[in-house]
């Protein structure tokens, strides 16, 4: 069964720094499948990224995503204090159909 | 603009069944899928399944004996129950608009680009 490992779990950080975030998968991931999501407090989780590297709608172009194979990264750039959330990677697979979610890195204000 | 409503009963008594809604308004259930998705402190995002309108649906393995999905289009909603409840099923439960489909001959494009705030399950006796 397919892992999902983030890394790290937690990421300290300032306003105006850049954010690197991790989702390794234990074995090859096709890239259709991989998404971005961030938690906030009180708030409706939202979609940040599909495809591995296509900005959802109304996403800010501070927000990026990479990757191929078993290695994905989001990057967050010029970090903003609302961007100090949690987020999650996941990705979906057809042979068994199942989705799986990362572990989930926290982003907090350094 | 889509919005989506979860709601249920708050509290379930341990071996009972848990039934929530989600209410969507500003779009309708006829032509996507939806997807629950619940969240813990100690386990973070699991995936419960999709159920898709025009027909098909898929649980995760490990809770497909106790899952069941549908939706209503006269109501527009879209429901879950999950019977045999233990504490290990508390969760903030969420319903998600599911954008999903073919992206090659072998694989598929899943994403929930529209959710709802989420509802509280607390299973205790």
């Amino acid at each position: 069964e397919l892992v999902l490992t983030q890394s790290p779990d937690t990421l300290s950080l300032s306003p105006g720094e850049t954010a690197t975030l991790s989702c390794r998968a234990s074995q090859s991931v096709i890239s259709s499948s991989l998404a971005w999501y961030q938690l906030r407090p009180g708030q409706a989780p939202r979609l940040l990224i599909h495809g591995t590297s296509t900005r959802a709608t109304g996403i800010p172009d501070r927000f990026s995503g990479s990757g191929s194979g078993t290695d994905f990264v989001l990057t967050i750039n010029r970090l903003e204090p609302e961007d100090f959330a949690v987020y999650y990677c996941h990705r979906y697979g057809v042979h068994p159909p199942l989705l799986t979610f990362g572990g989930g890195t926290k982003l907090e204000i350094k | 603009q889509v919005h989506l409503q979860e709601s249920g009963p708050g509290l379930v008594r341990p071996s009972e069944t848990l039934s929530l809604t989600c209410t969507v308004s500003g779009g309708s259930v006829t032509d996507l899928c939806w997807s629950w998705v619940r969240l813990t402190a100690g386990r973070g995002l699991y995936w419960i399944g999709y159920v898709c309108n025009k027909g098909g649906s898929n649980y995760n393995p490990s809770l497909k004996s106790r899952v069941a999905m549908s939706v209503d289009t006269s109501k527009n909603q879209v429901s879950l129950t999950l019977s045999s409840v233990t504490a290990a099923d508390t969760a903030m439960y969420f319903c998600a608009r599911t954008r999903l489909g073919p992206a090659s001959r072998y694989s598929y494009y899943y994403h929930m680009d529209v959710w709802g705030r989420g509802t509280t399950v607390t299973v205790s006796s």
